[in-house]
């Protein structure tokens, strides 16, 4: 069965720029997304097909999507953007999440 | 704007079953297809399955079909879900979201807490 995998955290200093990949077989054939989760909170979506924003995300939130590897870029860090971060992608008629990515900012 | 609603928390016992609401506002109803996910304490983010609300259509993930019924009611804008035969393991938040395509989810609800406990 078709699966994504993340890293389980990553850690950026503020003003920094912060790397989420999403690793999945052909993946950069299939849309990614990606949402961001803060503790208590629903998912929130902060890039789809591959590299669009919707309207309210900060320009900050970047992503890519290419051979097996989508990836969502942070660029200039704030505070307020550590959570946890999911890709997400279609397979089959199926929707697939990624196991999760912590995002600490210290 | 779009707004999905949830029902509040539920308490079963092990065997039972749970249904949870979820009632759209905001947008045509028929236009979108309806995601479950759930996420258990801790860990991350499940897909259950989809439901065309324009046609009743669904699509389960395998290790849920035959647990797990994903219905509508038009007239109210109105998706469920139920899940039979809990178990401890099914304690988690559930959540609705609407699907855009074969693509993204793009507005979820507020999740519902189901606790499944002797």
């Amino acid at each position: 069965s078709y699966e994504l995998t993340q890293p389980p955290s990553v850690s950026v200093s503020p003003g920094q720029t912060a790397s989420i990949t999403c690793s999945g077989d052909k993946l950069g054939d299939k849309f990614a997304c990606w949402y961001q989760q803060k503790p208590g909170q629903s998912p929130v979506l902060v890039i789809y097909q591959d590299d669009k924003r919707p309207s309210g995300i900060p320009e900050r939130f970047s992503g890519s999507n290419s051979g097996n590897t989508a990836t969502l870029t942070i660029s200039g860090t704030q505070i307020l953007d550590e959570a946890d971060y999911y890709c997400q992608a279609w397979d089959s008629s199926i929707v697939l999440f990624g196991g999760g990515t912590k995002v600490t900012v210290l | 704007q779009v707004q999905l609603v949830q029902s509040g928390a539920e308490v079963k016992k092990p065997g039972a079953s749970v249904t949870v609401s979820c009632k759209a506002s905001g947008y045509t109803f028929t236009g979108y297809y309806m995601h479950w996910v759930r996420q258990a304490p801790g860990q991350g983010l499940e897909w259950l399955g989809w439901i065309s609300p324009n046609n009743g259509g669904t699509k389960y993930a395998q290790k849920f079909q035959g647990r797990v019924t994903l219905t509508r009611d038009t007239s109210i804008s109105t998706a469920y879900m139920e899940v039979s035969r809990l178990r401890s393991d099914d304690t988690a938040v559930y959540y609705c979201a609407r699907g855009t395509g074969f693509s993204q989810l793009d507005f979820w609800g507020q999740g519902t807490l189901v606790t499944v406990s002797s």
